[in-house]
């Protein structure tokens, strides 16, 4: 039974470019959510999706979009890449558009911008 | 405000000893609180939760943790450390009309020495 599976692992950018980063959720969940870890810190929470729409967004510009397709995959899309966006973008699954019983988590995308 | 304090940045144990991580919350409505664990350039794993009921949890990889209500605690316990146990801990709190969202804590890093 496959996790949830991120790609690419790690990538460079470079200040002003759009980036897409992509996640496949744990077989049987239906909900994708999307946390930015930066170095030192704990995951902050970007926006959740169930049912191919936003149902709920953390404190992120605009700038932070994202998508869920009808197989419950999701994208997260950075447009304008700012130094400040270098981090560890986790994704995360559930069931239901809740957490009631917990995450589970990729081993997430290292995105660096240069 | 939702938070989550973990109120030391490490914890130094000795390898067969008891460890405790301390980890506080603030929310609104019934908690729903974790705890996960990372290893260096991993994602978050999933060690334990409280909904509802015991107050006494007990999760993988043996530990254990004390949901503390009046005391908005929720520490993470284990009778006997292993070197192998030495990672970075978070924990997280669901507030009971939040949806999906995950308030994690800063993180705790957890050393075992032999």
């Amino acid at each position: 039974d496959a996790g949830v599976t991120q790609s690419p692992t790690h990538l460079i950018k470079t200040r002003g470019q759009q980036v897409t980063l992509r996640c496949s959720p744990k077989s049987g969940h239906d909900t994708v959510s999307w946390y930015q870890q930066a170095l030192g810190q704990g995951p902050q929470f970007i926006f959740q999706y169930y049912e191919e729409e936003e149902r709920q967004r953390g404190n992120f510009p605009d700038r932070f979009s994202g998508h869920q397709f009808p197989n419950y995959s999701s994208e997260l899309n950075v447009n304008a890449l700012l130094l400040g966006d270098s981090a560890l973008y986790l994704c995360a699954s559930s069931s239901g558009g809740t957490a009631s019983y917990g995450y589970t988590f990729g081993s997430g995308t290292r995105l660096t911008v240069v | 405000a939702q938070s989550v304090a973990q109120p030391e940045d490490q914890v130094n144990v000795a390898e067969g000893n008891p460890l405790t991580v301390k980890c506080t919350y603030s929310v609104s409505g019934n908690p729903y609180l974790f705890w996960y664990v990372q290893y260096p350039n991993r994602g978050l794993q999933f060690l334990l939760k409280y909904i509802t009921g015991d107050n006494l949890v007990k999760g993988s990889y043996g530990f254990e943790a004390e949901f503390n209500k009046s005391q908005t605690s929720f520490h993470l316990k284990k009778p006997s450390a292993l070197v192998s146990d030495s990672a970075l801990y978070f924990c997280a709190v669901r507030g009971g009309n939040q949806g999906g969202k995950l308030i994690f804590g800063q993180g705790t890093e957890l050393s075992v020495k032999p």
